[in-house]
């Protein structure tokens, strides 16, 4: 099987503009999260969906958003960036109903950069 | 904030010698999890053993896991270049929540 893909795998904006990223995980699997990584605050999640509905959010401003769509694909939407959103944003996907904590397959993460 | 807390933070060691790193977290948990990640890349799962479980292997990897004192070992024996990596443990609280990474313990392997 393929595995999880992210798009694009670099970015990089300017402050205020808007961004969106994509995810594509593993065939058959139905849970999807976002993690934010940055090298002062490490792995932090974003938010879980499972068939199409947000099951967990972590603790990010609205600005952060995101959706899953029937074919489990997601996609998350950052608004009005700020400098501090620059860093290496994962997808991981997970086969089992209570995804969020099982084994998480990891994408190749999109690493966004804000000027 | 992070549940899971990685020590050492780095690690420095030649091919050959044993890896060892520590993880403790500070809820109950269901199981722990630890991943690797090679640097600026994804995570990939290593092992992930339960909270009735107090050991489990996988090929070079050893995990301990002792739920009295909340905390979990990661031994890497032989280790090779290739080891070189970030490692990371992550808890599961149970019930539809998520996981919850520590900042990792960077590991150097040395030829």
């Amino acid at each position: 099987k393929a595995g999880v893909t992210q798009t694009p795998r670099y970015l990089i904006k300017t402050r205020g503009q808007q961004v969106t990223l994509s995810c594509s995980p593993i065939s058959g699997h139905r849970s999807v999260s976002w993690y934010q990584q940055t090298p002062g605050q490490g792995l932090q999640f974003l938010f879980e969906y499972f068939s199409e509905t947000q099951r967990n959010k972590g603790n990010f401003p609205g600005r952060f958003s995101g959706r899953q769509f029937s074919n489990s694909r997601s996609e998350m939407n950052v608004s009005t960036l700020e400098l501090g959103d620059s860093a290496l944003y994962l997808c991981a996907s997970s086969p089992e109903e209570t995804g969020g904590t099982d084994t998480q397959y990891f994408g190749p993460g999109t690493r966004l950069t804000v000027l | 904030s992070q549940q899971g807390e990685e020590d050492p933070q780095a690690l420095s060691i030649q091919e050959g010698e044993n890896a060892t790193m520590n993880c403790s977290y500070k809820t109950s948990i269901n199981n722990l999890q630890w991943y690797r990640q090679n640097s600026g890349r994804g995570l990939v799962h290593l092992i992930l053993i339960r909270s009735n479980e107090r050991e489990k292997h996988s090929g070079r990897l050893r995990v301990t896991l002792d739920t009295s004192k909340k905390s979990s070992s990661l031994l890497i024996t032989a280790s090779r270049a290739a080891d070189t990596a970030s490692y990371f443990c992550a808890t599961d609280p149970g019930g539809y929540s998520t996981l919850t990474f520590g900042k990792g313990t960077m590991l150097l392997v040395s030829p």
